[in-house]
């Protein structure tokens, strides 16, 4: 069974405060990560994309990934009320016979819900 | 460009009917995907297409079925709804191995 695990949440922090969220994956063979953002009632939006170890940063925005510890996570600094969403974790889980066939069933985790107080 | 574009936005059936949710995208990418979103559940994958011509069974497959109708086209089509089928639809397109996937605005299907 392929799993991606997040912290339902919800998590608060303060307007300006340092946000982090956290996910966890179950196959050791994963090649790409990505964070969504989901504001209520509307379609995922992607945030951030990382392939390899260590830090990506993009604006307030930094993605880290650890792949012995199978482990990605996702901070957002100075944190702000619009920030308030949904935040979903994505990774391409991927067998070595789905590699060789071309078939990368993209696998969510339930999300981790941010709210951002004033 | 309007990127991936599903229809109806908006859906109510009755149990045992059937429909067929209509996705497309024009950005020429290679493999589409179908979820579904329930309150809590995250999204979880029903059905995919790695290439034109190929289709997998994701997660929850059951109840479902999907037609890869050219490289623009992938469909979902209950073929006789049940209240558990209610949910929020999403289809995405991702244009090569390991990139990032980019959604439809979403169909909300309630079935009574």
């Amino acid at each position: 069974q392929k799993e991606v695990e997040q912290n339902s949440g919800p998590l608060s922090v303060p307007e300006g405060a340092i946000a982090s969220l956290n996910c966890t994956y179950s196959d050791r063979g994963s090649q790409s990560f990505f964070w969504y953002r989901q504001y209520s009632g509307k379609s995922p939006e992607l945030i951030m994309s990382i392939y390899s170890n260590g830090d990506k940063e993009d604006g307030r925005f930094t993605a880290q990934l650890n792949k012995a510890s199978q482990y990605v996570s996702l901070l957002i600094r100075d944190s702000q009320p619009s920030d308030s969403a949904t935040y979903l974790c994505a990774v391409n889980m991927i067998s070595a016979s789905e590699r060789n066939s071309g078939n990368t069933p993209l696998v969510f985790g339930k999300g981790t819900r941010l709210s951002v107080i004033a | 460009n309007a990127g991936v574009t599903q229809t109806p936005k908006f859906q109510v059936l009755k149990t045992g009917q059937s429909m067929t949710l209509q996705c497309a995208q024009d950005m020429n990418h290679n493999s589409m995907y179908w979820y579904r979103q329930d309150p809590g559940m995250g999204l979880r994958l029903i059905y995919y297409s790695a290439s034109e011509g190929t289709t997998d069974k994701g997660e929850v497959p059951n109840g479902y079925n999907v037609s890869r109708l050219n490289k623009r086209e992938f469909s979902l089509r209950l073929e006789s709804a049940a209240p558990s089928q209610t949910s929020v639809y999403f289809c995405a397109s991702v244009e090569v191995l390991y990139t990032e996937a980019f959604f439809g605005q979403g169909t909300r299907l309630t079935v009574v």
